[in-house]
């Protein structure tokens, strides 16, 4: 069964400054989609970039980047120049594309953002 | 474009008795989830429905069921609730089972007294 792991239950991060969070996973396949999604106080769950499995290009969005390692089964994100909006928990994510849709989440990070 | 819909965002109920929840996902996604969400076991898979047929469960006891519409709104109904249900549900939609991308409502946050 496909596991994801986050160790990191909280982070703070001074404001403008730089911080990654970490998610390892594991799995069998060789196909599949990692995910990081951000769920503010708001509840509302919301993806912040995803990875498809095999691309080895690290995909980035605006201040978000992820660092994969398919070998390791590493998959961190960090976020860059770091915002008060951008204080959530983070919930690493792995969905198969073979099997089913159902998504297996890690247990979050909260990032607490420090003006 | 609307988002994933889901009411009511709040209920309160008894022990023993049942409860529905409804979400109406994205206009023209055919694929909706269900989660989860407590403190102790984070999120959870419930079930997933694709044009109206629950294409996967996950490991929840049958007092939890759902179904969809034609119109790809669901439902998912709990019976006979315990405290233990207390939690925040999560519905998601995607345009078709493989695509990859999931987008969630805001969520239900049931409290079971």
């Amino acid at each position: 069964a496909q596991t994801v792991t986050q160790s990191q239950p909280e982070m703070s991060v001074q404001e403008a400054e730089t911080v990654t969070l970490s998610c390892t996973y594991d799995t069998s396949e060789s196909d599949y989609y990692l995910f990081w999604y951000k769920q503010p106080p708001s509840r509302q769950m919301i993806l912040v970039i995803r990875q498809e499995a095999y691309k080895q290009q690290n995909a980035t969005e605006n201040r978000f980047s992820v660092n994969f390692q398919k070998a390791a089964k590493s998959f961190s994100l960090k976020i860059s120049d770091s915002q008060l909006g951008d204080a959530a928990m983070y919930f690493c994510a792995y969905r198969s594309v073979a099997r089913d849709d159902k998504i297996i989440f890690g247990k979050g990070t909260r990032l607490h953002i420090l003006p | 474009k609307a988002g994933v819909t889901q009411t009511p965002r709040y209920l309160i109920k008894t022990r023993g008795q049942q409860v529905t929840l409804s979400c109406s996902p994205i206009s023209g996604h055919r694929s909706v989830s269900w989660y989860q969400q407590t403190p102790g076991q984070g999120l959870q898979f419930l079930f997933e429905y694709f044009s109206e047929t629950q294409r996967n469960k996950g490991n929840f006891p049958g007092r939890f069921s759902g179904r969809q519409f034609s119109n790809s709104r669901s439902e998912m109904n709990v019976s006979t609730l315990e405290l233990g249900d207390s939690a925040l549900y999560l519905c998601a939609s995607s345009l078709a089972t493989g695509i990859q991308e999931a987008f969630f409502g805001q969520g239900t946050r049931l409290t079971v007294v």
